[in-house]
């Protein structure tokens, strides 16, 4: 299965921009890359995806370079309430299944 | 508004014995997927479905089935509940298979196995 790594945790202060990046060794050719976020108790929330270069919503940006190896999550100035757990998602390059990074938490000080 | 509900929210049971957690959305979404979700080991992939009567294995699908015999539901049993089963279990939806990985998740369910 594809090997999905993440930062195990970051810090960041409130107003900054954080990139939180998964690395995904194997992806499947037509499966697009996922982020979520986890506040503790709750089920992840869907926050963007995106397939290749550039992703911008109203909440974050993703980027992907062209060999779509790697992705980058970017939370443009944080807030204490963006502490959570990010994961990104993407499927295996060989078996089609979805799999999982391994979460960054991250901690946001006022 | 349309949502995915789990239940039961929280259980206990014992070693051996069979467990359904229940898995029910309204957003008419084709796939649904079952996770568990323990500390060191992140969310990871037990089972999923596309469709009615479609089902397939994930990652850590031994112990674990279960069965799509409408849009609504995907029910997940353990056959046999063992201690390595306690985590917290999670399911979510999501609408078109190119793009499943954009997936809405329920609030989970606490499972302890004694």
């Amino acid at each position: 299965l594809a090997k999905t790594t993440q930062p195990i945790s970051m810090d960041s202060y409130e107003g900054q921009e954080v990139n939180i990046t998964c690395s995904h060794n194997n992806i499947a050719t037509n499966d697009y890359i996922t982020w979520y976020q986890q506040f503790p108790s709750q089920g992840p929330r869907f926050i963007i995806q995106g397939y290749k270069t550039k992703v911008t919503n109203e909440v974050a940006s993703l980027f992907i370079p062209a060999d779509r190896k790697s992705s980058t999550l970017s939370l443009p100035r944080v807030s204490l309430s963006d502490t959570a757990v990010y994961y990104c998602l993407v499927g295996d390059g060989n078996t089609d299944k979805l799999i999982f990074g391994t979460g960054t938490r991250l901690q946001v000080f006022p | 508004d349309a949502e995915i509900t789990q239940s039961p929210r929280h259980k206990i049971t014992e070693t051996g014995r069979q467990v359904t957690l229940a898995c029910h959305q309204t957003w008419n979404h084709n796939n649904m997927f079952w996770y568990r979700q323990d500390l060191g080991h992140g969310l990871r992939l037990i089972h999923y479905s596309y469709g009615v009567q479609d089902t397939n294995k994930g990652e850590v699908s031994d112990g674990y089935s279960v069965s799509r015999s409408n849009t609504e539901d995907l029910p997940l049993t353990l056959e046999s509940a063992a201690s390595s089963q306690t985590s917290v279990y999670f399911c979510a939806s999501s609408a078109a298979r190119q793009g499943h990985s954009k997936q809405f998740f329920g609030p989970g369910t606490r499972l302890t196995v004694l």
